[in-house]
């Protein structure tokens, strides 16, 4: 079964500061896609990038990139020139062909201090 | 005009009672999901219609049960509610099971058993 894995269960960043997040994930399937959903106090689930398991440059959506190491199975969000809207949880999630539906990992905590 | 919509927003009840939570999306997306976040934020797969017809149906207690009339309809009704069913019960969709394709979220729905 595929899993999910974020180790930062909270993190901190200075405004206009980077912050890298975290994320590492199992499975033995070879098409696969991989996000990061960002959900602020509102509760929305906001998608904030994407990553194709066979394309080896990185993602890539403003001040939002990854680091996809498809070897090591890692997938860290980077946020740089951080604000404070950026406060928020940060999911990552995959999605595989066998079952087709996001799976989840426990969501990182993001504080932006001004 | 909302993507993906959810009625209620919130929801307090009483053990034992029944209650139905409705989910609509005007995407035209072939695919449409629950999920359930937990007190820790933790988020869940519960089921998974495809036009129509159901493809996910995880281990959940089968006093919850989906129900999809249409494909841009899937609704969740939940008999003899207990504590334990107390989270936000987010609907999302998407275009198709294809692995490239991401979720568009509703905006959750907070249920509370009192």
């Amino acid at each position: 079964a595929q899993t999910v894995t974020q180790s930062q269960p909270e993190m901190s960043v200075q405004e206009a500061e980077t912050v890298t997040l975290s994320c590492t994930y199992d499975t033995s399937e070879s098409d696969y896609y991989l996000f990061w959903y960002k959900q602020p106090p509102s509760r929305q689930m906001i998608l904030v990038i994407r990553q194709e398991a066979y394309k080896q440059q990185n993602a890539t959506e403003n001040r939002f990139s990854v680091n996809f190491q498809k070897a090591a199975k890692s997938f860290s969000l980077k946020i740089s020139d951080s604000q404070l809207g950026d406060a928020a949880m940060y999911f990552c999630a995959y999605k595989g062909g066998s079952q087709g539906n996001l799976i989840f990992g426990k969501g990182t905590k993001l504080s932006v201090k001004p | 005009d909302t993507a993906v919509s959810q009625t209620p927003k919130y929801l307090v009840t009483q053990m034992g009672n029944d209650k139905s939570i409705k989910c609509e999306q005007n995407l035209g997306h072939d695919t449409m999901y629950w999920y359930k976040q937990d007190s820790k934020k933790f988020l869940k797969i519960m089921f998974s219609y495809n036009n129509k017809e159901l493809i996910i149906n995880e281990t959940v207690p089968n006093r919850f049960s989906p129900k999809s009339p249409d494909k841009a309809h899937l609704n969740l009704h939940i008999n003899s509610l207990e504590l334990g069913d107390s989270a936000v019960y987010f609907c999302a969709s998407s275009q198709n099971r294809g692995v490239n394709y991401g979720y568009t979220f509703g905006s959750g729905t907070r249920l509370t058993v009192v």
